[in-house]
């Protein structure tokens, strides 16, 4: 079974200082882990993806996160927040288990407000 | 190219009612995925299909849920006898196959909000 936490379920932090949104993760199998975003009224976007070629993971709108085994962790970070950046985001993980088919389990969410 | 095109995007139903949910997947990608995001649960996944199979039903909350894909491209998810508590956006989401690496990565649709009145 695999089961995703966010540690936070939301986060302030003002324009132009750094982003740290935590997730921790449990696994049966080898997983694939994603950050995606959700705007309001919007889709879900894929923000980036790790899937054991490197554990840091550099994805879109200078988001990156990185992958820790010991600490079965999977942080998402940018160095300096936008206005724009305000959105819920989901720490993702999916088992590399055929039989699964690579159904996604999410984490409950944290939601990021920008302060100007 | 299109995306992940789901209709309607709103639908208010009363109690008791079926309704029928669209998702038009990207074009040829062989998975599709529904998932459900209502307030008390958070996003929780439904049902998977590869082609017209479905090999992953396990998320599906009751019997009162089904769901069909005809032609490896459409589904339809269908609530019979519609309860409050199916109140939720619905979200479809297609990935090119479901093994490999690039594969799997899935993209989504912009949902269906569904109020049961």
């Amino acid at each position: 079974a695999q089961s995703v936490t966010q540690l936070d379920s939301h986060v302030s932090v003002s324009e132009g200082t750094p982003v740290l949104l935590r997730c921790n993760y449990s696994s049966s199998y080898s997983p694939s882990l994603f950050w995606y975003v959700q705007h309001p009224n919007k889709g879900l976007q894929l923000l980036l993806k790790y899937t054991s070629a490197a554990t840091l993971v550099k994805g879109i709108n200078g988001f990156e996160a990185e992958f820790k085994k010991s600490e079965t962790s999977f942080h998402l970070t940018k160095p300096s927040a936008h206005m724009s950046d305000a959105a819920e985001y989901f720490c993702v993980v999916s088992d590399r288990n055929k039989a699964a088919g690579n159904k996604l389990t999410f984490g409950g969410g944290t939601r990021v407000l920008v302060k100007p | 190219g299109a995306g992940v095109s789901q209709s309607p995007s709103n639908k208010v139903t009363e109690k008791g009612k079926d309704v029928e949910l669209r998702c038009d997947p990207i074009s040829g990608h062989t998975a599709l995925y529904w998932y459900r995001q209502s307030l008390g649960q958070g996003l929780e996944f439904l049902i998977y299909f590869q082609g017209n199979s479905a090999p992953d039903k396990s998320g599906l909350p009751s019997d009162r849920f089904s769901a069909e894909r005809t032609g490896g491209s459409v589904s339809t998810l269908t609530i019979q006898r519609t309860q409050q508590e199916d109140s939720a956006v619905y979200l479809c989401a297609s990935s090119l196959g479901s093994s490999g690496v690039a594969k799997n990565i899935q993209y989504f649709g912009a949902g269906t909000r569904l109020s049961v009145l």
